[in-house]
């Protein structure tokens, strides 16, 4: 079984820089999610799809952070003008719905971005 | 808004003791669903156990067991004759009932297990 894959595993870019993330779930996963870490710190959520739709978006996902899924399989991050205060662990989980025997989140690797 | 409270930050015990970490978590929501996931030093989570608000019962996964008390909001790990390899810090986590779907952690708990 295929677990969560996510690439780059490490992204260091230049403040002001776009960048994109990619995220690989589960194959038989419709929920996908998307997580950030700071040091010493637990995740924090930022937003979720079912299947192709973005159903919930929490309020650290500012306007420079944007989200798609467009066929319902991998997912993209993508943070438009980088600032410093977005180096972060960026994690993609994926599950299968609530309601399901099997519900909870597995975790990819995650992305590690540096912004200098 | 739903939190999760992870009080012990860091604990160090030597090998075979056994420890407890503790969660206590808030939510307004009748329910909810609660987890415990692991993140070694590699980094990746782990995901260890999953406890609905409508299930009580305690859990024992080998050396692993979860006490589960919704009269004091808390949802305990204790691992039994510990491992250096149990070495890791270990977060909490809550998944409220209504409709929002992203999982709420607490801060972890570094627990090093020293040989």
């Amino acid at each position: 079984d295929t677990g969560v894959s996510q690439d780059p595993r490490h992204k260091i870019t230049k403040r002001g820089q776009n960048v994109t993330f990619r995220c690989d779930p589960i194959s038989e996963h419709n929920r996908l999610y998307w997580y950030r870490q700071t040091l010493g710190q637990g995740p924090e959520f930022l937003t979720y799809f079912q299947n192709e739709a973005q159903l919930e978006k929490s309020r650290l996902l500012s306007d420079r952070f944007s989200a798609e899924r467009p066929k319902g399989s991998f997912s993209t991050l993508e943070i438009q003008r980088t600032e410093q205060g977005d180096s972060a662990m960026y994690l993609c989980a994926s599950s299968l719905p609530l309601g399901t025997a099997s519900y909870e989140q597995y975790f990819g690797p995650g992305t590690r971005l540096t912004v200098t | 808004a739903q939190k999760v409270t992870q009080a012990q930050t860091e604990i160090s015990v030597v090998e075979k003791e056994d420890v407890t970490l503790d969660c206590v978590y808030e939510t307004r929501d009748t329910t909810y669903y609660l987890f415990w996931y692991k993140q070694p030093p590699s980094g990746e989570l782990v995901f260890l156990i999953r406890r609905n608000s409508f299930d009580e019962q305690n859990e024992i996964s080998g050396r692993y067991s979860w006490n589960f008390q919704k009269s004091t909001s808390s949802f305990n790990f204790t691992i039994t004759a510990s491992q250096v390899v149990d070495s890791a810090v270990y977060f909490c986590a809550l998944r409220g009932g209504g409709g929002a779907d992203g999982l709420t952690f607490g801060k972890g708990t570094h627990l090093i297990i020293q040989p």
